[in-house]
Protein backbone atom coordinates (compact mmCIF):
# COMPACT_ATOMS: atom_id res chain seq x y z
CA UNK A 1 0.00 0.00 0.00
CA UNK A 2 1.40 3.25 -1.06
CA UNK A 3 0.86 5.86 2.20
CA UNK A 4 2.32 8.93 0.05
CA UNK A 5 1.05 9.42 -3.36
CA UNK A 6 2.10 11.60 -6.45
CA UNK A 7 -0.52 10.71 -9.23
CA UNK A 8 1.28 13.11 -11.70
CA UNK A 9 4.12 11.35 -13.01
CA UNK A 10 5.27 14.54 -14.78
CA UNK A 11 4.15 18.53 -15.27
CA UNK A 12 5.35 20.86 -18.10
CA UNK A 13 5.44 24.10 -17.20
CA UNK A 14 6.27 27.47 -19.39
CA UNK A 15 8.96 29.88 -17.33
CA UNK A 16 8.05 32.68 -15.22
CA UNK A 17 4.29 30.78 -14.28
CA UNK A 18 3.33 29.04 -11.57
CA UNK A 19 4.67 25.05 -10.87
CA UNK A 20 2.13 23.08 -8.37
CA UNK A 21 3.17 19.45 -7.42
CA UNK A 22 0.81 17.59 -5.82
CA UNK A 23 1.08 14.81 -2.84
CA UNK A 24 -1.52 12.92 -1.07
CA UNK A 25 -1.38 10.97 2.08
CA UNK A 26 -3.36 7.89 3.83
CA UNK A 27 -1.42 7.58 7.46
CA UNK A 28 -3.10 10.36 9.64
CA UNK A 29 -0.18 9.57 12.15
CA UNK A 30 1.83 12.00 9.50
CA UNK A 31 3.06 14.81 11.61
CA UNK A 32 6.21 15.86 9.24
CA UNK A 33 6.64 16.61 5.49
CA UNK A 34 9.12 17.76 2.99
CA UNK A 35 10.00 17.84 -0.67
CA UNK A 36 13.31 16.80 -1.91
CA UNK A 37 14.45 17.78 -5.37
CA UNK A 38 16.61 15.17 -7.49
CA UNK A 39 18.42 16.00 -10.95
CA UNK A 40 19.60 12.93 -12.96
CA UNK A 41 22.94 10.87 -11.28
CA UNK A 42 22.86 13.22 -8.27
CA UNK A 43 21.00 12.21 -4.93
CA UNK A 44 17.82 14.02 -3.70
CA UNK A 45 18.50 17.30 -2.15
CA UNK A 46 16.19 18.82 1.30
CA UNK A 47 13.81 21.16 -0.56
CA UNK A 48 11.27 22.60 2.05
CA UNK A 49 9.66 21.23 4.58
CA UNK A 50 6.09 21.47 6.99
CA UNK A 51 5.05 20.22 10.22
CA UNK A 52 1.63 19.29 10.85
CA UNK A 53 0.98 22.04 12.78
CA UNK A 54 1.39 24.32 10.23
CA UNK A 55 -0.30 24.63 6.81
CA UNK A 56 1.94 26.94 5.25
CA UNK A 57 5.66 27.30 5.11
CA UNK A 58 7.16 29.74 2.17
CA UNK A 59 10.96 29.78 1.32
CA UNK A 60 11.68 31.94 -1.15
CA UNK A 61 10.39 31.23 -4.62
CA UNK A 62 9.13 27.75 -2.89
CA UNK A 63 5.56 27.39 -0.55
CA UNK A 64 4.33 24.19 1.13
CA UNK A 65 0.89 23.91 1.86
CA UNK A 66 -0.54 21.37 4.05
CA UNK A 67 -4.40 20.45 4.08
CA UNK A 68 -4.72 17.74 6.97
CA UNK A 69 -8.37 17.07 6.71
CA UNK A 70 -8.05 16.35 3.29
CA UNK A 71 -4.04 14.43 3.53
CA UNK A 72 -2.92 17.00 0.92
CA UNK A 73 -0.04 18.80 0.63
CA UNK A 74 1.11 20.49 -2.15
CA UNK A 75 4.04 22.78 -3.49
CA UNK A 76 4.10 25.85 -5.52
CA UNK A 77 7.48 27.35 -7.06
CA UNK A 78 6.42 30.86 -8.44
CA UNK A 79 7.96 32.12 -10.92
CA UNK A 80 9.23 28.89 -12.29
CA UNK A 81 12.68 29.03 -13.79
CA UNK A 82 14.34 25.78 -16.24
CA UNK A 83 16.86 25.23 -13.41
CA UNK A 84 13.95 23.87 -11.66
CA UNK A 85 13.70 21.39 -14.27
CA UNK A 86 14.05 17.87 -11.88
CA UNK A 87 11.83 15.38 -10.22
CA UNK A 88 10.45 16.37 -7.03
CA UNK A 89 9.78 13.50 -4.42
CA UNK A 90 7.34 13.98 -1.68
CA UNK A 91 7.97 12.47 1.71
CA UNK A 92 6.25 12.17 5.08
CA UNK A 93 7.31 10.53 8.75
CA UNK A 94 5.46 10.00 11.87
CA UNK A 95 6.69 10.72 15.36
CA UNK A 96 10.46 10.99 13.87
CA UNK A 97 10.34 8.13 12.43
CA UNK A 98 11.75 7.01 8.93
CA UNK A 99 10.66 8.88 5.77
CA UNK A 100 8.01 7.56 3.31
CA UNK A 101 8.70 8.82 -0.39
CA UNK A 102 6.35 8.86 -3.19
CA UNK A 103 6.93 8.09 -6.71
CA UNK A 104 7.55 11.63 -8.11
CA UNK A 105 6.64 14.07 -10.46
CA UNK A 106 8.81 15.35 -13.12
CA UNK A 107 8.92 18.98 -13.88
CA UNK A 108 9.97 20.46 -16.97
CA UNK A 109 10.10 24.02 -17.06
CA UNK A 110 10.51 25.12 -20.61
CA UNK A 111 11.40 28.89 -22.08
CA UNK B 1 32.51 18.17 4.42
CA UNK B 2 31.79 14.99 2.20
CA UNK B 3 28.20 14.14 4.15
CA UNK B 4 27.37 11.03 2.87
CA UNK B 5 29.48 9.01 0.36
CA UNK B 6 28.94 5.81 -0.86
CA UNK B 7 30.83 3.35 -3.30
CA UNK B 8 30.64 2.22 -5.94
CA UNK B 9 28.90 4.80 -8.10
CA UNK B 10 28.30 2.27 -10.72
CA UNK B 11 28.55 -2.21 -10.68
CA UNK B 12 27.20 -4.70 -13.40
CA UNK B 13 26.84 -7.64 -12.12
CA UNK B 14 26.06 -11.60 -12.67
CA UNK B 15 23.12 -13.12 -11.76
CA UNK B 16 24.08 -15.15 -8.61
CA UNK B 17 26.99 -13.01 -7.67
CA UNK B 18 27.45 -11.25 -4.58
CA UNK B 19 28.59 -7.91 -3.81
CA UNK B 20 28.73 -5.43 -0.72
CA UNK B 21 27.55 -1.29 -1.26
CA UNK B 22 29.80 0.55 1.03
CA UNK B 23 28.36 3.79 2.84
CA UNK B 24 29.89 6.15 5.31
CA UNK B 25 28.51 9.51 6.55
CA UNK B 26 30.45 12.07 8.45
CA UNK B 27 27.80 14.42 10.17
CA UNK B 28 27.54 12.22 13.35
CA UNK B 29 23.81 11.29 12.14
CA UNK B 30 22.54 8.69 14.47
CA UNK B 31 19.99 6.90 11.74
CA UNK B 32 21.35 5.97 8.66
CA UNK B 33 19.56 4.37 5.76
CA UNK B 34 19.25 2.30 2.46
CA UNK B 35 17.10 3.00 -0.33
CA UNK B 36 16.47 1.69 -3.97
CA UNK B 37 14.86 4.20 -6.60
CA UNK B 38 12.41 2.49 -9.83
CA UNK B 39 11.20 4.43 -12.50
CA UNK B 40 7.09 4.69 -11.30
CA UNK B 41 7.94 3.48 -7.83
CA UNK B 42 9.95 6.64 -5.73
CA UNK B 43 12.17 5.60 -3.13
CA UNK B 44 11.64 2.64 -1.41
CA UNK B 45 13.35 1.86 1.95
CA UNK B 46 14.94 -1.35 2.07
CA UNK B 47 16.70 -1.48 5.34
CA UNK B 48 17.31 1.25 8.33
CA UNK B 49 19.03 1.43 11.44
CA UNK B 50 18.17 3.99 14.31
CA UNK B 51 21.58 3.78 15.80
CA UNK B 52 24.44 2.08 15.84
CA UNK B 53 23.74 -1.49 16.80
CA UNK B 54 20.41 -1.45 15.18
CA UNK B 55 18.87 -2.67 12.38
CA UNK B 56 15.11 -2.83 11.01
CA UNK B 57 13.60 -4.45 7.66
CA UNK B 58 12.00 -1.21 5.17
CA UNK B 59 9.39 -1.62 3.00
CA UNK B 60 11.60 -4.14 0.74
CA UNK B 61 14.11 -6.23 2.57
CA UNK B 62 13.83 -9.46 0.73
CA UNK B 63 17.41 -10.58 -0.70
CA UNK B 64 19.41 -7.87 1.20
CA UNK B 65 21.50 -8.02 3.76
CA UNK B 66 22.84 -4.95 6.09
CA UNK B 67 25.58 -4.47 8.44
CA UNK B 68 25.84 -0.73 10.92
CA UNK B 69 29.49 -1.53 11.36
CA UNK B 70 30.06 1.71 13.67
CA UNK B 71 28.34 4.90 13.70
CA UNK B 72 29.62 6.40 10.50
CA UNK B 73 29.34 3.18 8.41
CA UNK B 74 25.96 1.32 6.99
CA UNK B 75 26.57 -1.53 3.95
CA UNK B 76 24.22 -2.97 2.00
CA UNK B 77 25.18 -6.90 1.03
CA UNK B 78 23.15 -8.93 -2.11
CA UNK B 79 24.31 -12.10 -1.40
CA UNK B 80 22.77 -13.74 -4.65
CA UNK B 81 22.06 -10.72 -7.09
CA UNK B 82 18.87 -11.52 -9.54
CA UNK B 83 17.78 -8.80 -12.22
CA UNK B 84 14.76 -7.31 -10.22
CA UNK B 85 17.95 -5.99 -8.33
CA UNK B 86 19.01 -3.82 -11.43
CA UNK B 87 18.29 -0.17 -9.45
CA UNK B 88 19.74 2.71 -8.41
CA UNK B 89 20.42 2.65 -4.27
CA UNK B 90 21.13 5.57 -1.94
CA UNK B 91 22.46 5.55 0.98
CA UNK B 92 21.26 8.39 3.53
CA UNK B 93 21.32 9.30 6.80
CA UNK B 94 19.51 11.74 9.41
CA UNK B 95 18.99 12.95 13.46
CA UNK B 96 16.37 11.86 14.33
CA UNK B 97 14.48 10.98 11.15
CA UNK B 98 13.73 14.38 9.95
CA UNK B 99 16.28 15.81 7.33
CA UNK B 100 17.36 13.21 5.62
CA UNK B 101 20.90 13.32 3.87
CA UNK B 102 21.71 11.54 0.70
CA UNK B 103 24.38 10.11 -1.31
CA UNK B 104 24.97 10.21 -4.56
CA UNK B 105 23.85 6.85 -5.52
CA UNK B 106 24.73 3.55 -6.77
CA UNK B 107 23.68 2.49 -10.46
CA UNK B 108 23.37 -1.39 -10.45
CA UNK B 109 22.67 -3.75 -13.33
CA UNK B 110 22.16 -7.68 -12.44
CA UNK B 111 22.62 -9.43 -16.24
Amino acid sequence: DQQVKQNSPSLSVQEGRISILNCDYTNSMFDYFLWYKKYPAEGPTFLISISSIKDKNEDGRFTVFLNKSAKHLSLHIVPSQPGDSAVYFCAASADTDKLIFGTGTRLQVFP
Amino acid sequence: NAGVTQTPKFQVLKTGQSMTLQCAQDMNHNSMYWYRQDPGMGLRLIYYSASEGTTDKGEVPNGYNVSRLNKREFSLRLESAAPSQTSVYFCASSEAGTLVFFGSGTQLSVL
